[in-house]
């Protein structure tokens, strides 16, 4: 079955440290990966994704992420966290079971890190 | 442009009672779907929508109904609303997977929904 694992419910940063929310997955075939980052009583904000190509991907607020298919990893990162990057994230995958039915336009996410950075 | 809408904001309803969760994007978009979000188990698909007239289940579809009668709505309806579906809704909708450079999906605001 398809999966993807966010394994920290939380992560801590000082504002000014690099950050890094974690995110495995499991899939058939070659994956297709997202970030998005939900505010306070907010709705999902896409971050970045990987379809292809260079393994690293480059989003919205100096956010980024690395595929790593040996791994099955899609880590996002940050050189400098901001007070203002405090948000639930979420990573998820495209729907590759093959259901057929347009089945494949359905993402499969992970449980949400919350990521709180301290001045 | 107001992208997705969904109405109404918050709502509290007594068990047995039903509603419709209105859901309306203005971009043109051909899939449709929608999510709840509970604590600790992140979003998981209820129904979802390529095209006006064809729906499909997601993978928590019981006690939800939805239709697409136009590209732009996509309603989903509680029959008869029980305590375990108190969460927080959420609408997206995007371009059809296959066009890889526009097939993100936008979300929206959502509702959040209490059932007594």
């Amino acid at each position: 079955a398809q999966s993807v694992a966010q394994p920290e419910d939380q992560v801590n940063v000082a504002e000014g440290n690099p950050l890094t929310v974690k995110c495995t997955y499991s899939v058939s075939g070659n994956p297709y990966l997202f970030w998005y980052v939900q505010y306070p009583n907010r709705g999902l904000q896409f971050l970045l994704k990987y379809i292809t190509g260079d393994n690293l991907v480059k989003g919205s607020y100096g956010f980024e992420a690395e595929f790593n298919k040996s791994q099955t990893s899609f880590h996002l990162k940050k050189p400098s966290a901001l007070v203002s990057d405090s948000a639930l994230y979420f990573c998820a995958v495209r729907d590759r079971s093959g259901r057929g039915g347009g089945s494949q336009g359905n993402l499969i996410f992970g449980k949400g890190t919350k990521l709180s950075v301290k001045p | 442009n107001a992208g997705v809408t969904q109405t109404p904001k918050f709502q509290v309803l007594k068990t047995g009672q039903s509603m419709t969760l209105q859901c309306a994007q203005d971009m043109n978009h051909e899939y449709m779907s929608w999510y709840r979000q509970d604590p600790g188990m992140g979003l998981r698909l209820i129904h979802y929508s390529v095209g006006a007239g064809i729906t499909d289940q997601g993978e928590v579809p019981n006690g939800y109904n939805v239709s697409r009668s136009t590209t732009e709505d996509f309603p989903l309806r509680l029959l008869s609303a029980a305590p375990s579906q108190t969460s927080v809704y959420f609408c997206a909708s995007s371009y059809l997977p296959g066009t890889e450079s526009t097939d993100t999906q936008y979300f929206g605001p959502g509702t959040r929904l209490t059932v007594l």
